[in-house]
Order: C-alpha cells, then structure tokens, then sequence
C-alpha cells in the first residue's frame, strides 16, 4: 500500500516569500500525484496533478509541482505567496494499476500574513 | 445535483449510540470515497466504492463502522457504539470513471462524540 508524508504541519510566510512545501510517498510501483487544498470553511479541491510526461506540473494560482523519481518527492512551490494561500495543502497519491484509493498526507497548514 | 451533499452536517451524540452520516454523490459519478479528517491527522481514508466492484473497506478503523452504496448512488457510513475518538470530520468525495483522480468533495459531517 502507498503512504504519504508531508515535511511541516505548520509553516508561516510574510506576503511574497517563496513556498515550497515538501512531499515524499512511498510506493513500488508508479503512481499518480496530486496537491489539494482546503481554504478556510471551503471543500478541498484539486491544485494541481501530475500522471506522466514533464515531471514539472503547473496548477492553478501560479502553484507548481515536480516529481522527481529517484527521491521519491512532489514538492509543491510558489515562488511569491499572498495572503489569499492561507489555507490547508495536501499531497495524495495513487498507484496507477486497477482500481487504486487516492493516499493523503497529514497536511501542512500555511497561513500568510499581510 | 451540482455537488456532493453530506448530512447532517452536524452531529452531537452520545458515547455508545449509533450513528448514520448520509452522503449524496455528483450524479453520474461511479466513484465514492468516505475519509475522516481529524486535526493533526490528515485525511485518513476509511472506504472506496468503485460502480459495482466489491468496495475497498481497507480504511475502516474497527468493526463498529461499515458503510453502504445503494443503487450505486447515495451511501451510508455508520458507526455503531460511538467512542470520543470518533469525533472527528467525516468527508465523503466522488469522481468520475472518465477522471478518477478528480475528487469533488462534500463539506463533511463534524461528529462529536460527547
């Protein structure tokens, strides 16, 4: 079965500093990736996934992705946060063979500060 | 309908009793997943129904919770003889059989477990 961890539970940023949030999986075979994120009292929707091809992977609101294989990652980046970020990130993971549940890290709470 | 709709969305009980918690997918979506979001935990997947495979009931924590799909489209997470540790957000999400990993979320139930 795969696992997921996410490096910081709680980061805090000044508008305009760079982000970058990490994710490791652990899995043998290949997956799929993604980041979600829940905004204060709204549902978790997609940021942004990664399936195959460029293993740099653009989402919405200038976030960005990279998966890179031989560690295991997709950490997630923007280079210059605003305080609209302020929300929970989560990364997820599934295998890409059958019918595979989609695997959440604990999260990592970003809040922003103006 | 337009999204995925959860009831209640809250729920006060006490130590011992049964409870129901009802999700109502996106019509048409074949995929349905229950998750538990307790704070410092993440979302910890519980139980993934996939059209008329048998569901991937790997995530459930104990005996006390089971989970229904009728008709392939409403389903019914119970948890019997609740505990305090119960207490958390139960989140129910759905997806396409054309793009699986896109989960749209309800808002959850908050369970508390008094």
């Amino acid at each position: 079965a795969q696992s997921v961890s996410q490096h910081n539970h709680h980061v805090i940023l000044s508008e305009a500093a760079s982000l970058e949030l990490g994710c490791n999986y652990s899995y043998g075979g290949t997956v799929n990736l993604f980041w979600y994120v829940q905004y204060p009292g709204q549902h978790l929707q997609l940021l942004l996934k990664y399936f195959s091809g460029d293993p740099l992977v653009k989402g919405i609101k200038g976030f960005e992705a990279e998966f890179i294989k031989s560690k295991f990652s997709f950490n997630l980046r923007k280079p210059s946060v605003q305080w609209s970020d302020t929300a929970e990130y989560f990364c997820a993971v599934n295998a890409k063979t059958g019918y595979s549940t989609l695997t959440f890290g604990k999260g990592t709470m970003l809040l922003v500060s103006p | 309908g337009a999204g995925v709709s959860q009831s209640p969305s809250n729920k006060v009980t006490e130590k011992g009793k049964d409870v129901e918690l009802r999700c109502d997918p996106i019509s048409g979506h074949t995929a349905l997943y229950w998750y538990r979001q307790s704070l410092g935990q993440g979302l910890e997947f519980l139980i993934y129904f996939q059209g008329n495979s048998a569901p991937d009931k790997s995530g459930l924590p104990s005996d006390r919770f089971s989970a229904e799909r009728t008709g392939g489209s409403v389903s019914t997470l119970t948890i019997q003889r609740t505990q305090q540790e119960d207490s958390a957000v139960y989140l129910c999400a759905s997806s396409s059989l054309a793009s699986v990993e896109k989960l749209f979320f309800g808002s959850g139930t908050q369970l508390s477990v008094l």
